[in-house]
């Protein structure tokens, strides 16, 4: 079993819909992560976290709107998403952002948009 | 340019054969780590191995191999005896340091998609 759990596992919406994903590890790490996996691209890196604060921001549409309550939950909420939005998103986490810390992902949410 | 370059996009090969996943890597630091990540249909990424920059000693992990060549910038990972239950997408991935500080960015390649025929 997986110290990251994500929810939903898959989510259709239309375009003006509005969603949130979830994440939440159990490892007791401090840095959480947000990627985006679309179809035969690399993974991209979207949003990190490290004890709960805002880090990096990957030049990422404001539909999304990533939050940390604490370092063992994180969110991606989603509104007027686009079509070319559709893909898996990952959420990993790792105890800090030092180089040497692998990242544990959870199973990633598929979202399409309609 | 590519940090991460995986140039084979996809590989498949027949149940006990040997198969190695190249992965090239390109970066001015001195201190850097790379990774292998396992990710099979279900979509998470499984974390296989990592290695610094410092630590070019192979690794053998049971079927799973890890030759890392700093002069080549090379970190290719072999499996062998390959089993069905092996057929997955495999990233390598690289990470340095943002500007010299103490924060570090993971870069991965597009991955090489494993399939292992019975």
């Amino acid at each position: 079993e997986t110290g990251v759990t994500q929810t939903p596992r898959h989510l259709v919406m239309g375009m003006t819909n509005k969603k949130s994903l979830k994440c939440e590890q159990h490892l007791g790490h401090n840095a959480m992560y947000w990627y985006k996996q679309s179809a035969k691209k690399p993974l991209e890196l979207m949003f990190v976290y490290n004890f709960k604060e805002q880090t990096e921001n990957n030049s990422v549409p404001s539909r999304f709107s990533p939050e940390c309550p604490n370092s063992s939950h994180l969110f991606l909420h989603l509104h007027t998403l686009q079509p070319e939005d559709s893909a898996l998103y990952l959420c990993a986490s790792s105890q800090d952002r030092g180089g040497n810390q692998p990242q544990h992902f959870g199973d990633g949410t598929r979202l399409s948009i309609l | 340019a590519q940090k991460v370059t995986q140039a084979q996009t996809e590989i498949s090969v027949v149940e006990k054969e040997d198969v190695t996943l190249d992965c090239v890597y390109e970066t001015r630091d001195t201190t850097y780590y790379l990774f292998w990540y396992k990710q099979p249909p279900s979509g998470e990424l499984v974390f296989l191995i990592r290695r610094n920059s410092f630590d070019e000693q192979n690794e053998i992990s049971g079927r799973y191999s890890w030759n890392f060549q700093k002069s080549t910038s090379s970190f290719n990972f072999t499996i062998t005896a390959s089993q069905v239950v092996d057929s997955a997408v495999y990233f390598c991935a690289l990470s340095e340091a943002y500007s010299g500080g103490s924060n570090y960015k993971l870069t991965f390649g597009k991955g090489t998609l494993l399939t292992v025929n019975p």
